[in-house]
């Protein structure tokens, strides 16, 4: 059965980076794209970006450009999702997730069980 | 791009048909049927119970429906049942080729 196995939580500094990994399972890696959403405490989904694990093309949203970093490790079946320069707005449960279809078009039919990232001094 | 609009919350007795709204522009659930609606419980991560705004995944009970109508997407539950509390979450892709979700809306089954 499909799985999406995440790292376990992290607590950061203002302005320090974070590195979340997603290790797929049960399915060929390469061949579905590889989505991350976060939610912080109370609030709702936010997309974040895709990855192609095939290609490693990659897709963000505006708000993270720049500072948001998603790559994989074919070898091992795991993606990874890098955010630079965080802030306390960045604490919040990190979700990976994997579409019904090869390409991401928003329909999340698999997550990985969350991984809460803390930003605080 | 801004996050489509869903109401902040709903409730319904069980038995009953509720319907919940998700309201978008020309450049999301006007253009494409990619439209898709989570059930989330407290502490967990997001289910998806409708995909391609009508599609149910294996295992989704057939009293969970979805419609479009121009901007519009709508999910729909009927025969309420107590374990249908939870937070829904509307998503569209969009013609930035990126995805964007709803508000979310709280489901209380009184």
């Amino acid at each position: 059965q499909v799985q999406l196995l995440q790292s376990g939580a992290e607590v950061r500094k203002p302005g320090a980076s974070v590195k979340v990994s997603c290790k797929a399972s049960g399915y060929a890696f390469t061949t579905y794209d590889i989505n991350w959403v976060r939610q912080a405490s109370g609030q709702g989904l936010e997309w974040m970006g895709w990855m192609s694990p095939n290609s490693g093309t990659t897709g963000y949203a505006q708000k993270f450009q720049g500072r948001v970093t998603m790559t994989r490790n074919t070898s091992i079946g795991t993606a990874y999702m890098e955010v630079n320069s965080l802030r306390s707005e960045d604490t919040a449960v990190y979700f990976c997730a994997r579409g019904v279809y090869s390409t991401s078009s928003g329909d999340f039919e698999y997550w990985g069980q969350g991984t809460q990232v803390t930003v605080s001094s | 791009q801004s996050a489509l609009t869903q109401p902040a919350s709903v409730s319904g007795s069980p038995g009953q048909s509720i319907t919940i709204s998700c309201t978008g522009a020309r450049s999301d659930i006007s253009a494409y049927n990619f439209v898709a609606w989570y059930q989330q419980s407290p502490g967990k991560a997001p289910r998806l119970i409708i995909y391609d705004v009508s599609n149910r995944p294996s295992g989704v009970s057939n009293r969970f429906s979805g419609s479009k109508s121009g901007n519009t997407a709508s999910l729909t539950i009927s025969g309420l049942q107590t374990e249908d509390e939870a937070d829904y979450y509307c998503s569209s892709y969009t013609s930035r080729k990126t995805v964007v979700f709803g508000g979310g809306t709280k489901l209380t089954v009184l």
